[in-house]
């Protein structure tokens, strides 16, 4: 079985302040993504990363795509609390499968 | 709008009643997926239908059975529902981007309760 382990599980920080999430796995990726979820809804996707050591900025949200395709992470500058929610990571082992890391739980406080 | 439709959003059922979550997406997509989630567990695989005529097992297949009844449409089956089969079920549709790589497009959800 393969498996995406995301830490934190959960993080509570101020508003104003920087966090990393970080998304590991033992099995190599041809895809990997990033999702935030709010409640009540599904899941919306944030980045798609492709390439080994890839790295894409959406405006304050860094995501990084590691050498050897098997990890991930996100990284959060001068977080607002709209950034609050869950967030996941999802991986693609072959062509129509996907696997979701166990999530992040971010609040944060204005 | 286009985008992934699920029903029912709420469901109670008693422990050995049956019932069908129903899923349709009006965007052409080729693929569909059936997830859960728990507390705690993110999402995890329970079928997928890479197009229409075929359906794979994912993670979690034990206790549902599913149907890809046109490209339209995938549906999801409990036939003997068990309290473990309290969850939220989400049901997603895949597209190709640009960079070569497929992303998914959910559904809102469907919240169903095993007594």
């Amino acid at each position: 079985t393969q498996l995406l382990e995301q830490s934190p599980q959960f993080l509570s920080i101020q508003e104003g302040e920087n966090l990393t999430v970080y998304c590991n796995s033992s099995s190599v990726f041809s895809s990997l993504q990033w999702y935030r979820q709010e409640p009540g809804e599904g899941p919306v996707l944030l980045v798609t990363v492709v390439t080994g050591g890839e790295v894409k900025k959406l405006k304050r949200l860094t995501f990084q795509f590691g050498d050897a395709r098997k990890d991930s992470s996100l990284h959060i500058t001068a977080a607002q609390p709209g950034d609050t929610g869950l967030y996941l990571c999802a991986g693609a082992p072959g062509t129509y499968k996907y696997i979701f890391g166990t999530g992040t739980r971010l609040k944060v406080l204005a | 709008n286009a985008g992934v439709t699920q029903t029912p959003k709420f469901q109670v059922l008693k422990t050995g009643q049956s019932m069908t979550l129903q899923c349709a997406q009006d965007m052409n997509h080729n693929s569909m997926y059936w997830y859960r989630q728990d507390p705690g567990m993110g999402l995890r695989l329970i079928y997928y239908s890479a197009s229409e005529g075929t359906t794979d097992k994912g993670e979690v297949p034990n206790g549902y059975n599913v149907s890809r009844l046109n490209k339209r449409e995938f549906s999801l089956r409990l036939e003997s529902a068990a309290p473990s089969q309290t969850s939220v079920y989400f049901c997603a549709s895949n597209r190709q981007v640009l960079s070569g790589a497929n992303v998914l497009t959910f559904g809102a959800g469907s919240r169903l309760t095993v007594l």
